[in-house]
C-alpha cells in the first residue's frame, strides 16, 4: 500500500487566495482525519470523517475552512480566503481501528 | 479540557545512554494513551497504545509504561537512528469518538 497520499507537499500563496489540500486515504480505512501542526500549538485536530460523513468539526478554526469527503478515497481541505496565520503543516491521517492513525507526509502551507 | 504535557522539550543523549521521556495527562477518564514518532518532514508514525495503568509495551529499544497520571517512554541503549520527535496523545472516554489530544512532543537527539 502506498500509504496516505497528500498533495501538494508544499504550497506558497498570497493572502486572500484560495487553497485546496488533497488527501487519498489508505484503501479500507473508514476514518479520515485532518490535523494542523504549528510550532506554537503542536498538532491540532481540525475535523474527522467516518464512512465519508463528518463527525466532529469543532476544531475547524472558522468559516474560512471547509472539508469534504465525496467518496472513500478522496478528501479535500479548503481555505478561502487564506491568511498568513494559516501557515502550518496540514496532515491527513486515516485509520481502520479508530485510534491507530496512519499519517500522510503533510502539506506545508505558507501564506504570504 | 484534556491536557497533555511532555517533558523535556528536548533531550540530547550519547549513543548507548539510556533515558526516559515523560508524558503527563489530565483527562476525564482515559480511553487510551498513544505514542507516535515523528521524523523531520514526515508525518507521525504510530508506536504504541496503552489502555490501563500498569500496562507496558515494548518495541526494540523502546518501552512504554502507563500510570494513572503519566506515561513514560524508556529508551534503552539508544542509537542515532532513534533521533526524532516523540509525541504522546490521549483519547478520553467522554470526547466524541476518535478525538486525540496530542502533547507538543520531545525532540530526541542521539549523538554517535
Amino acid at each position: 500500500d502506498a500509504g496516505v497520499i497528500q498533495s501538494p507537499r508544499h504550497e506558497v500563496t498570497e493572502m486572500g487566495q484560495e487553497v485546496t489540500l488533497r488527501c487519498k486515504p489508505i484503501s479500507g480505512h473508514d476514518y479520515l482525519f485532518w490535523y494542523r501542526q504549528t510550532m506554537m500549538r503542536g498538532l491540532e485536530l481540525l475535523i474527522y470523517f467516518n464512512n465519508n460523513v463528518p463527525i466532529d468539526d469543532s476544531g475547524m478554526p472558522e468559516d474560512r475552512f471547509s472539508a469534504k469527503m465525496p467518496n472513500a478515497s478522496f478528501s479535500t481541505l479548503k481555505i478561502q480566503p487564506s491568511e498568513p496565520r494559516d501557515s502550518a503543516v496540514y496532515f491527513c491521517a486515516s485509520a481502520r481501528l479508530v485510534t491507530v492513525l496512519t499519517f500522510g507526509a503533510g502539506s506545508r502551507l505558507t501564506v504570504l | 479540557e484534556d491536557q497533555v504535557t511532555q517533558s523535556p522539550e528536548a533531550l540530547r543523549l550519547q549513543e548507548g545512554e539510556s533515558s526516559s521521556l515523560n508524558c503527563s495527562y489530565t483527562v476525564s477518564g482515559l480511553r487510551g494513551l498513544f505514542w507516535y514518532r515523528q521524523d523531520p518532514g514526515k508525518g507521525p508514525e504510530f508506536l504504541f497504545t496503552l489502555y490501563s495503568a500498569g500496562e507496558e509495551k515494548e518495541k526494540e529499544r523502546l518501552k512504554a509504561t502507563l500510570t494513572k497520571k503519566e506515561s513514560f517512554l524508556h529508551i534503552t541503549a539508544p542509537k542515532p537512528e532513534d533521533s526524532a520527535t516523540y509525541l504522546c496523545a490521549v483519547q478520553a472516554e467522554e470526547t466524541s469518538g476518535s478525538r486525540l489530544t496530542f502533547g507538543e512532543g520531545t525532540q530526541l537527539t542521539v549523538n554517535p
